[in-house]
């Protein structure tokens, strides 16, 4: 069975200091790992994806993340927080020879001018 | 190509009415995803299709729930005889299938349903 955990449900940062938002993850199989971000009256945006090659992926917004198979982590990092990226962001997972992506509960950031 | 579309973006209904939502995927992508997601919660999983054939229900699914996809293109959620927790936003999403690479889900902005 494939479950998330997002161990904070808000995070407040001050813009232009470092982000970090907390994901660990269960999969009995090979999985594949998302981040969405989810702007106020905003769709579901995807920010990256892991599938099993580069363990640092690489997003939109400067935002990156790491795949850590011996801490079941994907934690999401960005260098510097811009005003801009205050929105909820969840962690997905999808495990191989699963179709329905499982979602987290969610972390909302919270930037401070 | 605009993306995911649902139709329509708000609904306030009376508890006990009926009401459906329509989902227009991107026309290539085969996969068919409804979602639930209520305030300060993750998206949760309702049910999925490939083409016009559902997949997979979930136990959140109750029996006033159906969903189609009649020629594996547009879809529709019904609910009948709301309650008020049915209250809460519908998500719909649609992705490329294939053998290999990530089931990539792109979402629609969503339907927010209001059950008084």
């Amino acid at each position: 069975a494939q479950s998330v955990t997002q161990l904070d449900s808000h995070v407040s940062v001050s813009e232009g200091t470092p982000v970090l938002l907390r994901c660990n993850y269960s999969s009995s199989y090979s999985p594949s790992l998302f981040w969405y971000v989810q702007h106020p009256n905003k769709g579901l945006q995807l920010l990256l994806k892991y599938t099993s090659a580069a363990t640092l992926v690489k997003g939109i917004n400067g935002f990156e993340a790491e795949f850590k198979k011996s801490e079941t982590s994907f934690h999401l990092t960005k260098p510097s927080a811009h005003m801009s990226d205050a929105a909820e962001y969840f962690c997905v997972v999808s495990e191989r020879g699963s179709y329905i992506p499982t979602f987290g509960r969610g972390t909302s950031l919270i930037v401070h001018p | 190509d605009t993306g995911v579309s649902q139709d329509p973006r708000h609904k306030i209904t009376k508890r006990g009415q009926n009401v459906t939502f329509r989902c227009d995927p991107i026309s290539e992508h085969n996969r068919l995803y409804w979602y639930r997601q209520t305030l300060g919660q993750g998206p949760e999983f309702l049910t999925y299709f490939q083409n016009e054939a559902q997949l997979e229900k979930s136990r959140l699914l109750s029996d006033r729930f159906s969903a189609e996809r009649p020629k594996g293109s547009f879809s529709t959620l019904e609910i009948q005889r709301t309650e008020q927790g049915d209250s809460a936003m519908y998500l719909c999403a649609s992705s490329l299938g294939g053998i290999s690479g990530a089931n990539v889900l792109t979402f629609g902005a969503g339907s927010r349903l209001t059950v008084l």
